[in-house]
């Protein structure tokens, strides 16, 4: 069974620019969560979606985040524009109906110059 | 809101001794308390979880322990070896599957051979 994957593993950016990141969750996990990780810190919830539609969404910050899972699968977390404060680890995880379990993907490890 | 606190932020210990990492939780109706290792770069992965209807729950040389009267749950890792070096974290889930998780801090665990 395929793990999460996520894309780009890295990213550098310049201040106020847009960046996007992309999750495949595990086949068949209707849930999918996308968490921000700061060093030395645990993972923060940012937005949970159940199918295709968010059910918390309270910790993202709206102003400059944005998210999708249009078709309930595949997720794109957008960040417009970058800060520097917003240099981290951006994880996505998921899981299924049947379970509490969530596994993480490898992370989007983002540095805003 | 949940909250868990995670102790001690760093363990050294020598290879062969036992590890012990407490947390303690706000919510009494918390329900589900996973542990996850995180090793440098890497992903977040499961080791071991516990639900509230259990006090004790082992796999190997890693034990859980839960004691919800006093909402705090440890982890016991045995005969420790250098490749259990990591970043540990306890979590906490409100209700029941696909709630929201809430990591500590973490414990950076060092097993000196």
């Amino acid at each position: 069974e395929a793990g999460v994957v996520q894309s780009p593993r890295y990213k550098i950016i310049e201040k106020k620019q847009p960046v996007a990141f992309w999750c495949n969750p595990i086949s068949g996990h209707n849930t999918l969560y996308w968490y921000l990780q700061n060093l030395g810190q645990g993972p923060e919830l940012l937005i949970r979606y159940e199918n295709e539609e968010a059910v918390d969404d309270s910790q993202l910050p709206k102003d400059r985040f944005s998210a999708e899972r249009l078709k309930g699968v595949d997720s794109t977390l957008k960040i417009q524009p970058a800060e520097l404060g917003d240099s981290a680890v951006y994880l996505c995880a998921s899981s299924s109906r049947q379970e509490e379990t969530q596994y993480f993907g490898p992370g989007t490890r983002l540095l805003v110059l | 809101g949940e909250n868990v606190e995670q102790h001690p932020s760093t363990l050294s210990v020598q290879e062969g001794d036992s590890a012990v990492i407490k947390c303690t939780y706000s919510d009494s109706a918390s329900n589900y308390f996973p542990w996850y290792k995180q090793e440098l770069g890497k992903r977040p992965q499961l080791i071991i979880d516990i639900r509230s209807n259990v006090g004790e729950k082992k796999d190997q040389r890693i034990a859980v322990t839960l004691n919800k009267t006093a909402k705090h749950f440890s982890l016991h890792i045995t005969e420790t070896q250098p490749e259990d070096s990591a970043v540990y974290f306890c979590a906490a889930i409100l209700g029941g599957s696909q709630g929201n998780l809430i990591f500590g801090k973490g414990t950076k665990l060092s097993v000196k051979p």
